[in-house]
């Protein structure tokens, strides 16, 4: 099974500054498709997680664009380029490459 | 508009079985690439994958939970039904269904059901 490892895992951020999560997986994501099947969630304190990102780097419908991600293979970044109060909430990595998926361990991210 | 919705008991006894069900609208799981998940969350704890079955009936699941879960579908009546036996008190979460259509992501989400595993 593909274990993926989040940090940091907590993380305390500054509006308008920016962020940056990294998630590793114990194996590759790259499909041989070229796509990278690594998906971004957040969770916003007691709400169902919505997706962020899709395949490493694709924004999802509606989200907004200070929300980026990047990286390819094993090693994979989300950054928020000016972060809002709204943004507050447990991030996760999820990979798709096969089944069993399966998360990060989450990275809770809350204003100073 | 897609919603989902997770029904089922909010409080088992420790060995008995759970069977959650999934309701959806707005979208259908005989579509090729459309597929349902099943996702836990125990209270103050990380997201947890168990189980996926796909439009062509295709069925995964979580390696340590695979002898106890079993995931079916009833696409005319848009539900997906999850089984869980021997439940224990660790197996007390938020279970959540959410759709995802080919690897797009899952985009839509259930509110989530909170069961409680005690005697």
């Amino acid at each position: 099974d593909i274990v993926m490892t989040q940090s940091p895992l907590s993380l305390p951020v500054t509006p308008g500054e920016p962020a940056s999560i990294s998630c590793r997986s114990s194996q590759s994501l790259l499909h041989n498709n070229g796509k990278n099947y690594l998906d971004w969630y957040l969770q916003k304190p007691g709400q169902s997680p919505q997706l962020l990102i899709y395949f490493a780097s694709d924004r999802a419908s509606g989200v907004p664009d200070r929300f980026s991600g990047s990286g390819s293979g094993t090693d994979f970044t989300l950054k928020i380029s000016r972060v809002e109060a709204e943004d507050v909430g447990i991030y996760y990595c999820m990979h798709a490459l096969q089944t069993p998926h399966s998360f990060g361990q989450g990275t809770k991210v809350e204003i100073k | 508009q897609v919603t989902l919705k997770e029904s089922g008991p909010a409080l088992v006894k420790p060995t008995q079985a759970l069977t959650l069900t999934c309701s959806f609208s707005g979208f259908s799981l005989s579509t090729p690439g459309m597929r349902v998940h099943w996702i836990r969350q125990p209270p103050g704890q990380a997201l947890e994958w168990l189980a996926r079955i796909d439009w062509n009936d295709d069925k995964f699941y979580s390696s340590s939970l695979k002898s106890r879960l079993t995931i079916s579908k009833d696409t005319s009546k848009n539900q997906v039904v999850l089984r869980m036996t021997n439940m224990d008190p660790v197996d007390t979460a938020t279970y959540y269904c959410a759709r995802m259509l080919s690897a797009w992501g899952l985009d839509y989400w259930g509110q989530g059901m909170l069961v409680t595993v005690s005697s």
